[in-house]
């Protein structure tokens, strides 16, 4: 099936330890994006990236790493400096073009014990 | 600055009845992209549609139906003869900056009573 593909859906992290949610999409797309949730809000962009090997830091970059080695994979690693990393996160995909849709994976929450 | 308000937190409603979701924006952009997205309970954001901003006609796909409104920045979202699957919250969105990054509002939650 085409999509995104998000794992795990469900990952506990005890403090201080780093974490990586996988993402993969075999869309073709150029453009990937991180977005976290919390709960009863909107969506905030943490890291985006437009080609293999570049990548930007969005609203709330802290605390957090991506990579872009390969077009279909854009892994997100929430380090032990992120302070409140309790949340959802979704990752997206599109062409970049301006206007263009974006797709969304069907998310990973984390939970810090 | 790229903006996106949805006052309406949470809405409940009978089936069978009518709602509107409001969204109001602020975009210092000419010529621009609007989305809604769906996020049932499983989590994913399903896409719903998009509208450019030249074309203020409105949409109706099914039960669903767009008003976009450029004179008042609004893009409201009406669900016709509501249903239980459509308890969600739905979200909208504007691309914001380049690379086609999305701002989105802070989602109204609708809940739909049988």
């Amino acid at each position: 099936d085409g999509g995104i593909t998000q794992s795990p859906k469900y990952l506990f992290r005890k403090e201080g330890q780093n974490v990586t949610l996988s993402c993969e999409q075999n869309l073709n797309h150029d453009a990937m994006y991180w977005y976290r949730q919390d709960p009863g809000q909107g969506l905030r962009l943490i890291y985006y990236s437009q080609i293999v090997n570049d990548f930007q830091k969005g609203d709330i970059a802290e605390g957090y790493s991506v990579s872009r080695e390969k077009k279909e994979s854009f892994p997100l690693t929430v380090t032990s400096a992120q302070k409140n990393p309790t949340a959802f996160y979704l990752c997206a995909s599109g062409t970049g073009s301006s206007g263009n849709t974006i797709y969304f994976g069907e998310g990973s929450w984390l939970t810090v014990v | 600055a790229q903006k996106v308000t949805q006052a309406q937190t949470e809405i409940s409603v009978v089936e069978k009845e009518d709602v509107t979701l409001d969204c109001v924006y602020e975009t210092r952009d000419t010529t621009y992209y609007l989305f809604w997205y769906k996020q049932p309970p499983s989590g994913e954001l399903v896409f719903l549609i998009r509208r450019n901003s030249f074309d203020e006609q409105n949409e109706i796909s099914g039960r669903y139906s767009w008003n976009f409104q450029k004179s008042t920045s609004s893009f409201n979202f009406t669900i016709t003869a509501s249903q239980v699957v459509d308890s969600a919250v739905y979200f909208c969105a504007l691309p914001s900056g380049g690379y086609n990054k999305l701002i989105f509002g802070a989602g109204t939650r609708l809940a739909v009573h049988p």
